[in-house]
């Protein structure tokens, strides 16, 4: 069965600290993995990663996948308030169906 | 804004009762995906259409089905609804549904069931 696993569960940084939140996963057929944040609504689309060691960025964040280990990070540099959210990790298959998600990462940024 | 229309943002009906959820997808997108969104289990792949066709299902109870229209909005339908169908139930589209483009999500429908 496909488990995708983030952690950690929960984050509380002050702001200007850089986070590194981490992902995990098992996925038959593997061809991507993706990054959301989830504030209180919608999730919003960060990044999708399928070659190995190639870092993708977008201002503050960043994210890079590790195939050999199965495994993706994502950072934030100098936290702000606005990056509170939580942030979900999914892989997806050749299949192009089902997004399988981890339960997220709730991060706090605190002034 | 992802471009993706979901109504009604809210609704609340009693136990046994039946809804529909609408979603309207991204301009120019033909797949569109159902998931659920409860505390305890996270985001839930429930079912894709394709361009008016069921590709995909995941974890759907048999009370629930869906369709995809010809003008590509796709509804999902919700029947004798039990307490624990109370979730966000979100819908997401994608160009061509490949493995390889991502998913846009709209604002979800929060269904409380009383």
């Amino acid at each position: 069965e496909d488990k995708v696993v983030q952690s950690p569960l929960s984050l509380v940084v002050h702001e200007g600290d850089t986070v590194t939140l981490n992902c995990s996963y098992e996925v038959t057929n593997f061809r991507s993995l993706l990054w959301y944040k989830q504030e209180k609504k919608a999730p919003t689309f960060l990044f999708m990663l399928t070659s190995s060691g190639i870092e993708k960025k977008s201002g503050r964040l960043s994210s890079i996948l590790d195939k050999k280990e199965l495994f993706s990070i994502l950072n934030i540099t100098a936290t702000q308030t606005g990056d509170s959210a939580i942030y979900l990790c999914a892989g997806n298959s050749n299949s192009g169906y089902a997004l399988n998600f981890g339960k997220g990462t709730s991060l706090l940024v605190t002034p | 804004d992802s471009g993706v229309t979901q109504t009604p943002k809210h609704l609340i009906t009693a136990t046994g009762q039946r809804v529909t959820l609408r979603c309207s997808p991204r301009s120019g997108d033909l797949s569109v995906y159902w998931y659920q969104q409860s505390l305890d289990q996270g985001l839930q792949f429930l079912i894709q259409y394709y361009n008016g066709e069921e590709r995909a299902k995941g974890n759907i109870l048999e009370r629930f089905s869906a369709q995809q229209f010809p003008d590509l909005h796709s509804e999902l339908n919700l029947s004798s609804l039990e307490l624990g169908d109370s979730a966000l139930y979100f819908c997401a589209s994608s160009a061509q549904g490949a493995a390889n483009q991502p998913q846009h999500f709209g604002d979800g429908t929060r269904l409380s069931i009383l």
